[in-house]
């Protein structure tokens, strides 16, 4: 079935400091979704890419998606405590209509 | 817009009760319902999905038998784990979505921690 990897599993890092997680599918997506998850907390969604070789930026977040549909990047500039939770992404293989298989998850933690 | 109400948030009950756990979309109508399963510091495994009116397809290794799933308006779904046992205690969340509302992205309610004794 479909893998959806993502790396590293936890960072910690400094406030300031950028965080970058990286999603892999073993199969090719129709799109890529990704999430954030506070600790406690439900996921939320925080944006959908579609085309091949997409950006999108979010004020100092900025995703990203593979030319070849199979690979994701999310990307955090100069970190705040508020950065902290699991981001996930999620995608959807072609061909499965609304189903999506979430990432494995990278745990943030921001300190001061 | 794009709320999903769930319920309830926690429940402790004994070995061998059943449980029923509620997710309502509150201001649209969801086509579709999505059953997670999460264990402390995992992902979320899809445990079935429910379209209003017809049966729910689950996951491999889902047992249909425990996880009972009605979806029986296009604004809620429920789960009823039967015979809860110690095994069954895990975070449960659902979602919904509406294909035509917004690219089929999933909305999920706040989640409910069951905790079987």
């Amino acid at each position: 079935g479909q893998q959806v990897m993502q790396i590293p599993q936890y960072q910690h890092v400094q406030e300031g400091e950028d965080f970058t997680t990286y999603c892999n599918s073993s199969t090719t997506l129709s799109n890529i979704q990704w999430y954030k998850q506070r600790p406690g907390g439900h996921p939320v969604f925080l944006i959908q890419l579609v085309k091949s070789g997409e950006v999108k930026k979010q004020k100092r977040l900025t995703f990203q998606f593979g030319e070849a549909k199979k690979n994701s990047s999310l990307h955090i500039t100069a970190t705040q405590t508020t950065d902290v939770g699991t981001y996930f992404c999620a995608g959807t293989a072609t061909g499965t209509a609304s189903k999506l298989t979430f990432g494995t998850g990278t745990r943030l933690q921001v300190t001061l | 817009g794009a709320v999903v109400s769930q319920h309830p948030s926690r429940v402790i009950c004994k070995s061998g009760t059943s449980v029923k756990i509620e997710c309502r979309s509150l201001d649209f109508q969801a086509t579709t319902m999505f059953w997670y399963r999460q264990f402390p510091k995992q992902s979320l495994m899809l445990m079935a999905t429910s379209n209003e009116g017809s049966k729910a397809t689950y996951e491999q290794g889902v047992e249909k038998d425990k996880f009972l799933i009605n979806h029986a308006s296009l604004t809620l779904s429920t789960l009823t784990v039967t015979s809860a046992h110690p095994e069954d205690s895990s975070f449960y969340i659902c979602s919904a979505s509406r294909l035509s509302l917004a690219k089929n992205i999933q909305y999920f309610g706040a989640g409910t921690r069951l905790s079987v004794l």
